[in-house]
């Protein structure tokens, strides 16, 4: 299986703070990655996929890039709303895997 | 609009078996794969595999594979996760995931709110 390597685990930021939280793959997947934010109590909510488009109603101020093997979501401007935790997912071979997540703090 | 709909908890026994349900609605049932994901608690997520509502086709995660089983029913628009021989491990909430398909990209759109199913004795 395809192993993902989410850093950091965790952050401390503030509001207005550009962030950026990376993953790698074991191995080549393209651009089959996805990010997902999580809040407590809450199912993930889809940010971008295939590496680098927006989902559907999502703040420009998420993106995403990356290809092959190493991957970056940005943050360009932390809101409030934002604080939770992210995950990456590969969904070019299965099984298909996530990273361990980013919890994204206040600072 | 889209909505699948979860039950929201169930306690089994270790050595038992659990089926958690997913209904689907606002959409043709048979034109999206649906995904099950669980997450343990406070940890991270978990793809268990999924299902193909139109043949009813399903891919497992290995670690799974031997002891789960994903169905569906069509006249009721609902899926079916069933995990069985039980084990505290496996205490977790487990999610249904719509994966909605252009002529380009696939991506999960929709998600059921979650069932928390625990194990104990």
């Amino acid at each position: 299986a395809i192993q993902m390597t989410q850093s950091p685990s965790s952050l401390s930021a503030s509001v207005g703070d550009r962030i950026t939280i990376t993953c790698r793959a074991s191995q080549a997947i393209r651009n089959g990655l996805g990010w997902f934010q999580q809040k407590p109590g809450k199912a993930p909510k889809l940010l971008i996929y295939s590496a680098s488009s927006l989902q559907s109603g999502v703040p420009s101020r998420f993106s995403g890039s990356g290809s092959g093997t190493d991957f970056t979501l940005t943050i360009s401007s932390l809101q409030p709303e934002d604080f939770a935790t992210y995950y990456c997912l590969q969904d070019y071979n299965y099984p298909w895997t996530f990273g361990q997540g980013t919890r994204v703090e206040i600072k | 609009q889209v909505q699948l709909v979860q039950p929201g908890a169930d306690v089994e026994k270790p050595g038992a078996s659990v089926k958690v349900s997913c209904k689907a609605s606002g959409y043709t049932f048979n034109s999206y794969y649906m995904h099950w994901v669980r997450q343990a608690p406070g940890q991270g997520l978990e793809w268990m595999g999924l299902i193909d509502p139109s043949g009813g086709n399903t891919r497992y995660a290995q670690k799974l594979q031997d002891r789960v089983t994903m169905t569906r029913d069509t006249s009721t628009t609902t899926v079916y996760m069933e995990l069985s021989s039980l084990r505290s491990e496996d205490t977790a909430i487990y999610y249904c995931a719509r994966r909605y398909c252009t002529s380009i990209d696939c991506y999960f759109d929709y998600w059921g709110q979650g069932t928390l199913v625990t194990v104990s004795s």
